[in-house]
This record gives structure tokens, C-alpha cells and sequence, in this order.
């Protein structure tokens, strides 16, 4: 069954500081990563898709298949990136749901 | 476009009552999904529907149910209340035949006590 992993339930940086959050995931097949985002008090939306290959806030992501891993990064963390970040996976056959990591909060200290 | 809305916003019952969810998805939207959330287990699925048959369900026990209606708008309800009921519960509509980009609503906060 595919799976997604994210290891860090909180993790705090310094503002200007690099931020990395990890997703690890476990599919056989071909997935689709992507992104979500919750910032305090606003609905869970979509931050950025693997496919799509684009910066998205300063944030990016790439998709290794080699280490099953899609971890988000952004080189100078700001005080409104602090927020709940999920990692999700489709499997790409079509009709299938998201699969969502149990997520990680990122709070950036000033 | 208006956003997906659901209601009520905030919910309080008993344990063994139940209770009715309801969400309109954007308008267009053919898919609607529901999820648990919880500070320990994140999201969780409960169902997805799509042109009012269940597409897809998730690992929750039978008392939990839902379903679509022609307008796209879903419910969803859980019988038998529990206080491991008690969570924010999302729904999210997409709007083509792949439920990848999900658009989600602000949330039905249930408290059982």
C-alpha cells in the first residue's frame, strides 16, 4: 500500500534561515507528489505539484525516485511560512485519493 | 468562483447521537472528499464522491457514511457518536475526473463529549 512519510512533526528555524522539510513516500508505480499548505486560521491548499516543476513562495521540490523522497526547501525561511505543511501522493492511475502524510509545522522564529 | 463552504462551522454532541455534515463543493465540481484531521493522525479519508456514487472509500468503520446529491452537494454523517469522533472534518472538491488538485473548505469542527 502507498504510504507517506513525514518525520519531522515540528521543526523551527531561525527567520533567514534554509528550511527543509522531509516527505518520504512508498509506491511501487509512478506517483504524483504534491504540497499542501495550512496557514493559521485558512484553509488547507495546495502549495506545489512535482509535476509542475515551479517555485511556488520561494518553496521547491523535487521528486527522487531513487530515495522515494520529495522534500521541500526554501534557502531563507520568513516568519509567514510558519504554517502546517502536508505531503501528499496520488497514484497517478486516475480515480484514486490523495494520500497524505501526517504533516509537519514549520514555525520560523524572528 | 465561490470557494467550497461547508456547514455548520462548529458542532458540539453527545456520545451516542449522530450527526449530519454538509458541504457544496465549487461550483462545476463533479468530485467531493471527505477527511478526518486530527493534531496525531493528520488527514485521514473517509470517502470520495463522484456524480453521486461513492468512488472511493477509506478505513473508517461503517458508521460513518455520506453521500451526493445531483447538485454535486454532499453530506456526510456518523451514527453512534464516540469522543475519538471528535475532529475538524474537510471536505474538498476537484473538479475533473483526476482527484489530484483538491480545493478544500474551511472545515466542520466536531467536539463529542
Amino acid at each position: 500500500a502507498q504510504r507517506v512519510t513525514q518525520p519531522e512533526k515540528l521543526l523551527s528555524v531561525f527567520k533567514g534561515a534554509p528550511v527543509e522539510l522531509k516527505c518520504n513516500y512508498s509506491y511501487s508505480g509512478s506517483p504524483e507528489l504534491f504540497w499542501y499548505v495550512q496557514y493559521s486560521r485558512q484553509r488547507l491548499q495546495l502549495l506545489l505539484r512535482h509535476i509542475s516543476r515551479e517555485s511556488i513562495k520561494g518553496f521547491t521540490a523535487d521528486l527522487n525516485k531513487g530515495e522515494t523522497s520529495f522534500h521541500l526547501k526554501k534557502p531563507f525561511a520568513q516568519e509567514e511560512d510558519s504554517a502546517m505543511y502536508y505531503c501528499a501522493l496520488n497514484r497517478n492511475s486516475g480515480n484514486t485519493p490523495l494520500v497524505f502524510g501526517k504533516g509537519t509545522r514549520l514555525s520560523v522564529i524572528a | 468562483k465561490a470557494g467550497v463552504t461547508q456547514t455548520p462551522r462548529y458542532l458540539i454532541k453527545t456520545r451516542g447521537q449522530q450527526v449530519t455534515l454538509s458541504c457544496s463543493p465549487i461550483s462545476g465540481h463533479r468530485s467531493v472528499s471527505w477527511y478526518q484531521q486530527t493534531p496525531g493522525q493528520g488527514l485521514q479519508f473517509l470517502f470520495e464522491y463522484f456524480s453521486e456514487t461513492q468512488r472511493n472509500k477509506g478505513n473508517f468503520p461503517g458508521r460513518f457514511s455520506g453521500r451526493q446529491f445531483s447538485n454535486s452537494r454532499s453530506e456526510m454523517n456518523v451514527s453512534t457518536l464516540e469522543l475519538g469522533d471528535s475532529a475538524l472534518y474537510l471536505c474538498a472538491s476537484s473538479g475533473g475526473t483526476a482527484t489530484y488538485e483538491q480545493y478544500f473548505g474551511p472545515g466542520t469542527r466536531l467536539t463529542v463529549t
